[in-house]
């Protein structure tokens, strides 16, 4: 039951667009569409901003998107912002046994 | 509006056994499933627990199976993790979230954590 794989840091510029990682298996993100990514400021509690893979919860900004190729999810933020700096957690439904797993996050500085 | 309130953290010694509690409001309980995740100081995320909604269905991760039960009960709007055998290595927030009608679904919006310390 290993953790899905994702970079330690990214960081973009004000305006620009990063891509997060999410790698994990064919038993997990590769065989469900249930992967989700979380936002969580510091001393804040997480806020899922992706669903089923490229969903928006309701208030969600449209700069926040998500895709899936294989056993990789990606999370993408465009016109970057310096109130997207925080750190950014993916998650997988992984069947019945393991269940659910998290990435190891990905810290976001905005430059 | 939503609210979850977690209780029952505090200090317990390796070994030892506690309760969390999550009551929740705002929503209708037994509608849907609860998930518990935990954040060790400083780490990331682990995906601990989900309960289906009418608490018929249960789930854990590898770490915790064997020592840890989620149960809810709905007419009093309250989640519970009963946690066993306890290690220091379950040093960490526990946050109470609320997941969706099915189970597989994403845990969707987050309480505001209790801390659990195991240490001698």
């Amino acid at each position: 039951q290993s953790a899905l794989t994702q970079p330690a840091s990214v960081s973009g510029s004000p305006g620009q667009s990063i891509t997060i990682s999410c790698t994990g298996t064919s038993s997990d993100v590769g065989d469900y569409n249930l992967v989700a990514w979380y936002q969580q400021h510091p001393g804040k509690v997480p806020k899922l901003i992706i669903y089923e893979v490229s969903k928006r919860p309701s208030g969600v900004s449209y700069r926040f998107s998500g895709s899936k190729s294989g056993n990789t999810a990606s999370l993408t933020i465009s016109g970057l912002q310096a109130e997207d700096e925080a750190d950014y957690y993916c998650c997988s439904y992984a069947g019945s046994v393991s269940f659910r797993l998290f990435g190891g996050g990905t810290r976001l500085t905005v430059l | 509006e939503v609210q979850l309130v977690e209780s029952g953290g505090g200090v317990v010694q390796p070994g030892g056994s506690l309760r969390l509690s999550c009551s929740a409001s705002g929503f209708t309980f037994s509608g849907y499933a609860m998930h518990w995740v935990r954040q060790a100081p400083g780490k990331g995320l682990e995906y601990v627990s989900t309960i289906s909604r009418n608490g018929g269905s249960a789930f854990y991760a590898d770490s915790v199976r064997g020592r840890f039960t989620i149960s809810r009960d709905n007419p009093m709007n309250t989640l519970y993790l009963q946690m066993g055998s306890l290690r220091p290595g379950d040093t960490a927030v526990y946050y109470c979230v609320k997941g969706d009608v099915v189970v597989v679904a994403a845990p969707a919006y987050w309480g505001q954590g209790t801390l659990v310390t195991v240490s001698s």
